[in-house]
C-alpha cells in the first residue's frame, strides 16, 4: 500500500540547536498532518497542509510541503528540553479515507 | 476536535484470554480507527469502526482476532482474542473530526504473559 518514509528515525540535539524531519511519499498526497507524541503519551494532531508548497508555523515549528505534494518538512528552532518526544508526519491520498503514519522521529535533547 | 476516553488505561493479561478495551468520545464521529503502537514504533491502523456495519480491517488483521463493535456514533470496543505475548502492545482509538485531523485516545498498555 501506499506510504511514507520519514528520517531521520533518530534526533540527539544541544539545546538551542536547529532540526529538520523530513517525509517522503512515491506519489502525490492529498494532504500531510504531523503529529506530537511526548513520552508516555498519545499522538496529538499538531497541523495539516492540503496545499503545494504550503508553509505554516507554529512558535518555533515550520512546517512545509512541497511544491509536488510528495514530500514534507517540520523545521524545529532553538530546540529546547520541551521538544523531546517523538514527531509523525501521516500522508493521506484521495484515493483513499486513511491515514498512513511514517516510522516517526524521536528527539532527545542535551542540556 | 474532540475528547476521547479509553478503558482499561492498562492491563497484565495471561495468554489464551481476551480483553476488551472501550473508546468513548464526547461527541458524534462518523470515522473511528484502532491502532498498535509497539513500544518505540509508529502507528499501525488495525481497522476502520464503522456505524451500523462490520469494521473494516487492514492486512494483516483478522475479524476473529480482533473483533470490533460500532453500536453507536460516540462509541466502539476492540477485543484481542485468544493472547499471545506478541499481542503486547499499546492500543489507541481515534477519531476523525473535520479536515481529516484525527484525535487520539489516551491509550490502553497491554501486556500479555
Amino acid at each position: 500500500g501506499q506510504q511514507v518514509m520519514q528520517i531521520p528515525q533518530y534526533q540527539h540535539v544541544q539545546e538551542g540547536e536547529d532540526f529538520t524531519t523530513y517525509c517522503n511519499s512515491s506519489t502525490t498526497l492529498s494532504n500531510i498532518q504531523w503529529y506530537k507524541q511526548r513520552p508516555g503519551g498519545h499522538p496529538v494532531f499538531l497541523i495539516q497542509l492540503v496545499k503545494s508548497g504550503e508553509v505554516k508555523k507554529q512558535k518555533r515549528l515550520t512546517f512545509q510541503f512541497g511544491e509536488a505534494k510528495k514530500n514534507s518538512s517540520l523545521h524545529i528552532t532553538a530546540t529546547q528540553t520541551t521538544d523531546v518526544g517523538t514527531s509523525f508526519c501521516a500522508g493521506k491520498w484521495s484515493n483513499d479515507y486513511k491515514l498512513s503514519f511514517g516510522a516517526g522521529t524521536t528527539v532527545t535533547v542535551r542540556a | 476536535s474532540a475528547v476521547i476516553s479509553q478503558k482499561p488505561s492498562r492491563d497484565i493479561c495471561q495468554r489464551g484470554t481476551s480483553l476488551t478495551i472501550q473508546c468513548q468520545v464526547d461527541s458524534q464521529v462518523t470515522m473511528m480507527f484502532w491502532y498498535r503502537q509497539q513500544p518505540g514504533q509508529s502507528l499501525t491502523l488495525i481497522a476502520t469502526a464503522n456505524q451500523g456495519s462490520e469494521a473494516t480491517y487492514e492486512s494483516g488483521f483478522v475479524i476473529d482476532k480482533f473483533p470490533i463493535s460500532r453500536p453507536n456514533l460516540t462509541f466502539s470496543t476492540l477485543t484481542v482474542s485468544n493472547m499471545s505475548p506478541e499481542d503486547s502492545s499499546i492500543y489507541l482509538c481515534s477519531v476523525e473530526v473535520e479536515d481529516y485531523e484525527q484525535y487520539f485516545g489516551p491509550g490502553t498498555r497491554l501486556t500479555v504473559t
